[in-house]
């Protein structure tokens, strides 16, 4: 029930296109929803966040979509660049951050 | 001004040593954070120490991981008698106060190997 389950595992998408990264949890106690991106060799940096009083929350090119009756959210990458290609991870707090497993994004030029 | 900074970057060491990992959090933050991420997986809670208050031990895996914060500064991470499944990549996270809904700061972790 403490779980974030994530996907898809990577992603490949064309420069200039959408990703879209899916997570689901199964706690609703859980009452905080950020998003983390971290390229390789450095530590995650927190990208955006949302609460389940909010369905979407946008912050420039990155947008948070979330649905509390499905227990699910999603971040949408609008029109994207090379320089997005990094693991991004989904978390979820429950006392603690929960992360999700991560997504490798390709972004292809 | 500088960020949470992580020392070794990069640890090897043989089956059955003890390793220390350092982390200096942020100026002024009380909360500290330790997860490991293996390779292929997310991010897994360690410990939490928050200014004075006993630290969240939730996390560790077993009674030969430890953690220790100093004049509620920097704090050390001590593996004793090391297994290959210790191989992990260790990374440290302070925020400005207590709560996780504050945002939380990554080091770039120290990479252990263990031999």
């Amino acid at each position: 029930q403490q779980q974030v389950k994530q996907s898809p595992q990577s992603l490949i998408v064309q420069k200039g296109g959408i990703s879209i990264i899916n997570c689901a949890y199964e706690n609703t106690a859980f009452d905080y929803f950020p998003w983390y991106q971290q390229f390789p060799g450095k530590g995650p940096a927190l990208l955006i966040a949302i609460r389940p009083d909010v369905s979407e929350k946008k912050e420039g090119r990155f947008t948070i979509s979330f649905n509390k009756s499905a227990k699910q959210f999603s971040l949408h990458i609008m029109d994207s660049q090379p320089g997005d290609s990094a693991t991004y991870f989904c978390a979820a707090r429950g006392g603690k951050l929960i992360f999700g497993q991560g997504t490798e994004l390709s972004v292809k030029p | 001004g500088a960020g949470v900074s992580q020392s070794p970057s990069n640890k090897v060491t043989e089956k059955g040593k003890d390793v220390e990992l350092r982390c200096d959090p942020i100026s002024g933050h009380t909360a500290l954070y330790w997860y490991r991420q293996s390779l292929g997986q997310g991010l897994e809670f360690l410990i939490y120490f928050q200014g004075n208050s006993a630290p969240d031990k939730s996390g560790l895996p077993s009674d030969r991981f430890s953690a220790e914060r100093t004049g509620g500064s920097v704090s050390t991470l001590t593996i004793q008698r090391t297994q290959q499944e210790d191989s992990a990549v260790y990374l440290c996270a302070s925020s400005l106060e207590d709560g996780f809904n504050q945002p939380q700061h990554f080091g770039d972790g120290t990479r252990l190997s263990i031999l």
